[in-house]
């Protein structure tokens, strides 16, 4: 079975620096995806970035960026120049590759941006 | 975009009802999933589906049931309620068979058992 730790429980970031929330994992898979999720205080979660795990290029989507280490079993996320629309809780997410492959998520960590 | 409406966004049910949870999708998803979601214990997955009529088990299924009797629509059902069911529980789909295709959630329903 697949584990997804995220360690930290709460984290915050003054407006406009840069911070990163740490992710590891647990699997024997070879092939497989790596999500992280956001969910702002009006609870509805969206998928912030996706990874996939034969790739080695990192994937980026504007200020939002990871740090794929396969070896490791770690994906971290780093959010630059942070926003105060950026507070939500952040959920990293595993997923096999297969057709009807399910999510395990992490515990989720508490981002607060302050102004 | 896509769209996931759960029924209602916050419900107040007594033990021992039967409680329903319904999830309706509009972009002809065929995966339908159902998560509780507690602090400090992030998103457990309690039932999910991949086709009408089709259902499997999740992490915790245990006190909980579903329904898919049609494609866009999946319900959790709480056969007897109890209070360490209070929770919030969100609704997610996805498209099958596409690997890395996210999954789009509803707003959640905060269920309140008393």
């Amino acid at each position: 079975a697949q584990t997804v730790t995220q360690s930290q429980p709460e984290m915050s970031v003054q407006e406009a620096e840069t911070v990163t929330l740490s992710c590891t994992y647990d699997t024997s898979e070879n092939n497989y995806y790596l999500f992280w999720y956001k969910q702002p205080p009006s609870r509805q979660m969206i998928l912030v970035i996706r990874q996939e795990a034969y790739k080695q290029q990192n994937a980026t989507e504007n200020r939002f960026s990871v740090n794929f280490q396969k070896a490791a079993k770690s994906f971290s996320l780093k959010i630059s120049d942070s926003q105060l629309g950026d507070t939500a809780m952040y959920f990293c997410a595993f997923m096999k590759t297969g057709a009807n492959s399910k999510l395990t998520f992490g515990k989720g960590i508490t981002l607060s941006v302050r102004p | 975009d896509v769209k996931v409406t759960q029924s209602s966004r916050y419900l107040v049910k007594r033990t021992g009802e039967k409680v329903f949870l319904e999830c309706v999708q509009d972009m002809d998803h065929e995966n339908m999933f159902w998560y509780r979601q507690d602090p400090g214990l992030g998103l457990r997955l309690i039932y999910f589906s991949y086709d009408v009529k089709m259902k499997e088990k999740g992490d915790i299924p245990e006190g909980y049931s579903v329904s898919r009797e049609k494609k866009e629509r999946f319900s959790l059902i709480l056969e007897s309620a109890s209070t360490n069911q209070t929770s919030m529980y969100l609704c997610a789909s996805s498209l099958w068979g596409r690997f890395n295709q996210p999954q789009h959630f509803g707003d959640g329903t905060r269920l309140s058992i008393l």
